[in-house]
């Protein structure tokens, strides 16, 4: 059973400040990162892809990747309100013939003013 | 662009009875794959169309059934409703071999 592990949170940070979101995987093969943003009553929207260990930035998000450690983040920094949603990790399986994404939970954020 | 797009919205059913969700990829995506989230939970794989073909399915009994159109829409059907079959059901499409999948806004589906 491939896993994803994500803290569920709430995690609380104050307006303007650094929001880091952790993720962990069981599967040692993925090669395929997601980070989605889910409002409460919506459906998930991407945020950003990483394949390459490292760091990737976006605007005020950096997601960072270290393969070795079957770890993935996610970096909002100048934390606005309008950041306060569920976070999802996904994760595409790996193996011949795998095209799913594995999901965590989700870690719930509260941006607060 | 017109994204991805999912009918309807929300139903309401009993159990014992069957239901049929639809999904309109977003438009140059082949690929759709659908999925159930519970509520607290994250989205959880049902199965992936290609080519009008079952590509891959998860961990879901026979119950749940699709099928994807020539214009690469797609249906999902579910029989026998139960009441743990209550959840938001997400399609999200991609196109052919690429990973990144983008999601409709969902059906929400509530068995009494």
């Amino acid at each position: 059973q491939k896993e994803v592990e994500q803290n569920s949170g709430p995690l609380s940070v104050p307006e303007g400040a650094i929001a880091s979101l952790n993720c962990t995987y069981s599967d040692r093969g993925s090669q395929s990162f997601f980070w989605y943003r889910q409002y409460s009553g919506k459906s998930p929207e991407l945020i950003m892809s990483i394949y390459s260990n490292g760091d990737k930035e976006d605007g005020r998000f950096t997601a960072q990747l270290n393969k070795a450690s079957q770890y993935v983040s996610l970096l909002i920094r100048d934390s606005q309100p309008s950041d306060s949603a569920t976070y999802l990790c996904a994760v595409k399986n790996s193996g011949a013939g795998s095209y799913q994404l594995t999901f965590g939970k989700g870690t719930k954020l509260s941006v607060i003013p | 662009d017109a994204g991805v797009t999912q009918s309807p919205t929300h139903l309401i059913k009993t159990r014992g009875q069957q239901v049929t969700l639809r999904c309109s990829p977003k438009s140059g995506h082949d690929t759709v794959s659908w999925y159930q989230q519970a509520l607290g939970q994250g989205p959880q794989f049902i199965f992936q169309y290609y080519e009008e073909e079952e590509r891959q399915r998860g961990n879901f009994p026979d119950r749940f059934s699709g099928h994807q159109f020539p214009n690469y829409s797609s249906e999902l059907n579910v029989n026998a409703l139960l009441l743990g079959d209550s959840a938001l059901y997400l399609c999200a499409s991609s196109f052919g071999v690429r990973e990144t999948q983008y999601f409709g806004p969902g059906t929400r589906l509530l068995v009494l």
